[in-house]
């Protein structure tokens, strides 16, 4: 069974551009999340979709949006870009049921802007 | 406001001694717990969970100690190995409401040879 796969690994963007993250969930998975990882700061929860919908958002500015297709894999943009926006860029899927409530996660995308 | 505190940025162990790794929480309603490890340039690989009708859930060298009263709880790990050394993060979530899980900061364990 293949694991979350996260595209591109690496980005390199400047300030103002917009960037566009992939995720393509473990296969049967039907929920993605999504995290951001700083220095110090852990890893911090951006959003998660579910069956195409939006389920719950994180604490982030509207320039950070996603969603989800009909094959649960998921997109995340990031519009107008700031040097505060560097980061790991984590993206998690679940069956999101009772019994298997793990996450599990992709590589991450590491993006710097400059 | 951090609703899951891990107070110890870095722990260094003896190989074959025991691990200790510590998280606090301060929501109640949080019904789910896990543990991850994290290597550097790669996403954080779960390594075990717990419910919070269990105090104690264990998996080969892996146990996990919750403590709701104090809302506390640990990861140990018997023996240590050098492999080990890696950030490890707990995480938090209330099962029958949304898939957001809640982070600490990370500790990060060096297991000395």
């Amino acid at each position: 069974k293949a694991g979350v796969t996260q595209t591109p690994r690496y980005l390199i963007k400047t300030r103002g551009q917009q960037v566009t993250l992939s995720c393509s969930p473990i296969s049967g998975h039907r929920s993605v999340s999504w995290y951001q990882q700083t220095p110090g700061q852990g890893l911090q929860f951006l959003f998660e979709y579910f069956s195409e919908t939006q389920r719950n958002k994180g604490n982030f500015p509207g320039r950070f949006s996603g969603r989800q297709f009909s094959n649960s894999r998921s997109e995340m943009n990031v519009s107008t870009l700031e040097l505060g926006d560097s980061a790991l860029y984590l993206c998690a899927s679940s069956a999101r049921d009772r019994k298997n409530t793990e996450a599990f996660f992709g590589q991450g995308t590491r993006l710097t802007v400059v | 406001d951090q609703q899951v505190k891990q107070n110890s940025p870095s722990l260094s162990v003896q190989e074959g001694r025991i691990s200790i790794l510590n998280c606090d929480y301060t929501n109640s309603m949080f019904d789910y717990f896990l543990w991850y490890k994290k290597y550097p340039a790669e996403g954080p690989t779960f390594l075990i969970s717990i419910s919070s009708i269990k105090d104690k859930n264990e998996d080969g060298r892996f146990t996990v100690f919750l403590n709701k009263s104090a809302k506390h709880l640990s990861l140990h790990i018997v023996p240590s190995q050098p492999g080990d050394s890696a950030v490890y993060f707990c995480a938090a979530f209330i099962s029958s409401g949304t898939y957001k899980y809640i982070f600490g900061t990370g500790t990060r364990l060096k297991v000395l040879a």
